[in-house]
């Protein structure tokens, strides 16, 4: 199985700054690679498939990148409903793993 | 609008077999991949089962083969997800997903939550 390892866990953030979230594959996985953002009590939701697909919907301060094992989150201009947490997965082969997850808060 | 509605959670007792259903609307069921996936109470996320379109492949995390089994009815726009010999570690809430052509997951339930617990 392909195990999915986030970094960091958790990290702390202001509005209106950049945070960066990182993704690395046990095995190259090329760029099936999705993001998903997840707010207590609620489903979670797509952001960014294929490593750099921008979801329709979802605003344009939100960016992915990378390929083969490592991978990249970037959230620019924060805003107040982007505090949340963030899982990494892959749908390269079966099972499709993602992340331990990386919870974003306010600092 | 494009929706999933899973029901069929509950509390259940350790070794029971409920069965969940997703019922889908606003887009064509039938040409999608669908999948279950749950999440431990505090816990991140874990795909549990994926089937095809027309149900002739399924695939399942290797914690739930034999156990669980997935399966759609296209004429009623529903999935299903047979549960069986349970254990306190199935406890979670468990989302239904339409699945992409990159095997994402672009659309979600809003989930329902199976106890395991006597």
């Amino acid at each position: 199985d392909i195990q999915m390892t986030q970094s960091p866990s958790s990290l702390s953030a202001s509005v209106g700054h950049r945070v960066a979230i990182s993704c690395r594959a046990s095995q190259t996985i090329s760029n099936y690679l999705n993001w998903y953002q997840q707010k207590p009590g609620k489903a979670p939701k797509l952001l960014i498939y294929t490593a750099s697909s921008l979801q329709s919907g979802v605003p344009s301060r939100f960016s992915g990148s990378g390929s083969g094992t490592d991978f990249t989150l970037t959230i620019t201009n924060l805003q107040p409903e982007d505090f949340a947490t963030y899982y990494c997965q892959q749908s390269y082969s079966s099972p499709f793993t993602f992340g331990q997850g990386t919870k974003l808060d306010i600092k | 609008e494009v929706q999933l509605v899973e029901s069929g959670g509950g509390l259940v007792q350790p070794g029971g077999s409920p069965r969940l259903s997703c019922v889908a609307s606003g887009f064509s069921f039938s040409t999608y991949w669908m999948s279950w996936v749950r999440q431990a109470p505090g816990k991140g996320l874990e795909w549990v089962a994926n089937i095809k379109q027309d149900g002739s492949e399924e695939y399942y995390v290797d914690s739930v083969k034999g156990r669980f089994t997935i399966s759609r009815d296209n004429a009623k726009n529903s999935l299903f997800l047979q549960m069986s010999s349970l254990r306190a570690e199935d406890t979670a809430v468990y989302y239904c997903a339409r699945v992409g052509a990159y095997y994402d997951m672009d659309v979600w339930g809003p989930g329902t939550t199976v106890t395991v617990s006597s």
